[in-house]
């Protein structure tokens, strides 16, 4: 079965300063991963994904991941946090072994942007 | 990206009324839709996949004969929650996939609609 975890309730960090917003995986197969971010009372909204070809993936807003398959990872990073980016980030997976085409989402990781 | 429409974004009912919720793609057909499931401060939980023209696919544990799901055309998908209760309360969000390809395979990411918050009274 397909799992993610997040291990981190919450992160804090400073405007300006770097961010990461960890996520670990397990699957039988190839993951296909995603990172969304929500806002308070609204839907989802797509980051990125990592389907195949270069680990580093860029996406919406400046924020990248970086897969890791040895580790099992695909954290999310920003060079420099804007008090913006205060929301609840999920990280998800689709295991391509399995005929499952919905996806499997972490616990949910709220990011806190100090001005 | 695509749009995902979702109506109504917040209903209130009695305990025992049914409640309908739409979602519609709208610049692309969606053959899937998925509805999901989240209580405060929680992740995501799938209820459900929707497939056009047949039956949706319940998760184990989802009352399919509580939350109807009909997949009548490729842009709209609906969940009914019969004969409400408190505890059904919730936020409800349904996604679809855009279709795209890498080697054969559905590459694509859901995009999501912006939630109906049902609560029951």
């Amino acid at each position: 079965a397909q799992s993610v975890a997040q291990p981190e309730d919450q992160v804090n960090v400073a405007e300006g300063n770097p961010l990461t917003v960890k996520c670990t995986y397990s699957v039988s197969g190839n993951p296909y991963l995603f990172w969304y971010v929500q806002y308070p009372n609204r839907g989802l909204q797509f980051l990125l994904k990592y389907i195949t070809g270069d680990n580093l993936v860029k996406g919406s807003y400046g924020f990248e991941a970086e897969f890791n398959k040895s580790q099992t990872s695909f954290h999310l990073k920003k060079p420099s946090a804007l008090v913006s980016d205060s929301a609840l980030y999920f990280c998800a997976v689709r295991d391509t072994n399995t005929g499952r085409r919905a996806l499997t989402f972490g616990s949910g990781t709220r990011l806190q942007v100090q001005p | 990206g695509a749009v995902v429409s979702q109506h109504p974004s917040r209903v209130i009912c009695k305990s025992g009324t049914s409640v309908k919720i739409e979602c519609r793609s709208l610049d692309f057909q969606a053959t899937t839709m998925f509805w999901y499931r989240q209580f405060p401060k929680q992740s995501l939980m799938l209820m459900a996949t929707s497939n056009e023209g047949s039956k949706a696919t319940y998760e184990q544990g989802v009352e399919k004969d509580k939350f109807l799901i009909n997949h009548a055309s490729l842009t709209l998908s609906t969940l009914t929650v019969t004969s409400a209760h408190p505890e059904d309360s919730s936020f409800y969000i349904c996604s679809a996939r855009v279709y795209g390809t890498s080697g054969g395979r559905n590459t694509g990411e859901l995009f999501f609609g912006e939630g109906s918050r049902l609560t029951v009274l």
